[in-house]
């Protein structure tokens, strides 16, 4: 299947500092990337969806100024944690896909970053 | 909104089937996923059904649907150690063009040897 990379695998920071995360399709091209955010056993929640030069659009009650996404190519999307609080502290998957049409267009996952916000 | 919803937690023995539960909300989804999550990884996708069908087989996975009572099932067959992780199942979101997935609670499986 395809692969999709996400860098870094980890990540502990500062109170108050950002952060970026890349999320990249190695080998295909991804229209679409998705963001997702992990708590500890719990599921996975969308947090926003990235189109290919266009502005991402964010699930309910996501802050667009807080996590600020950019997906500036075919290939890579990222997002950048603002001004992170240890509230922020969590495991953020993305996942990318091939354009949108009938039949599965399956989710190709990232491996996830983990995120420590001291 | 509703939740899909997973039962937590099932533990079984190496060489027993395990089968895992969900209920999901949106009675228009057209595919349904299984998907596997080891410890500190992404999500690997196991395995889908279809809305129009009521099983289908995959070597060790069964998954079976009723959508009447909106419940999806994953069998496992002699279910190996290696078996042990996390597993959600998701609900595609609407029935055309762009794809939305709803990730259930996760159920965890731990298999001993």
């Amino acid at each position: 299947g395809a692969v999709v990379s996400q860098h870094p695998s980890r990540v502990i920071c500062k109170s108050g500092t950002s952060v970026k995360i890349e999320c990249r399709s190695l080998d295909f091209q991804a229209t679409t990337m998705f963001w997702y955010r992990q708590f500890p056993k719990k599921s996975l929640m969308l947090m926003a969806t990235s189109n290919e030069g266009s502005k991402a659009t964010y699930e309910q009650g996501v802050e667009k100024d807080k996590f600020l996404i950019n997906h500036a190519s075919l290939t890579l999307s990222t997002l950048t944690v603002t001004s992170a609080h240890p509230e922020d502290s969590s495991f953020y998957i993305c996942s990318a896909t091939t354009p949108p049409g009938l039949g599965l267009n399956e989710q190709f996952f990232g491996p996830g970053t983990r995120l420590t916000v001291l | 909104g509703e939740d899909v919803e997973q039962s937590l937690f099932l533990s079984v023995r190496e060489g027993d089937s395990s089968v895992i539960n969900c209920t999901y909300t949106d009675s228009s989804s057209t595919y349904l996923y299984w998907y596997k999550q080891e410890p500190g990884a992404g999500l690997q996708l196991l395995t889908y059904i279809f809305s129009n069908m009521d099983m289908k087989q995959d070597q060790r996975l069964t998954v079976l649907l009723n959508k009447k009572d909106k419940h999806l099932s994953l069998r496992i067959a002699d279910t190996q150690t290696g078996d042990s992780a996390i597993y959600f199942c998701a609900e595609r979101e609407g029935d055309t063009g762009f794809q939305k997935l709803v990730f259930g609670t996760g159920t965890r499986l731990l298999v001993s040897p």
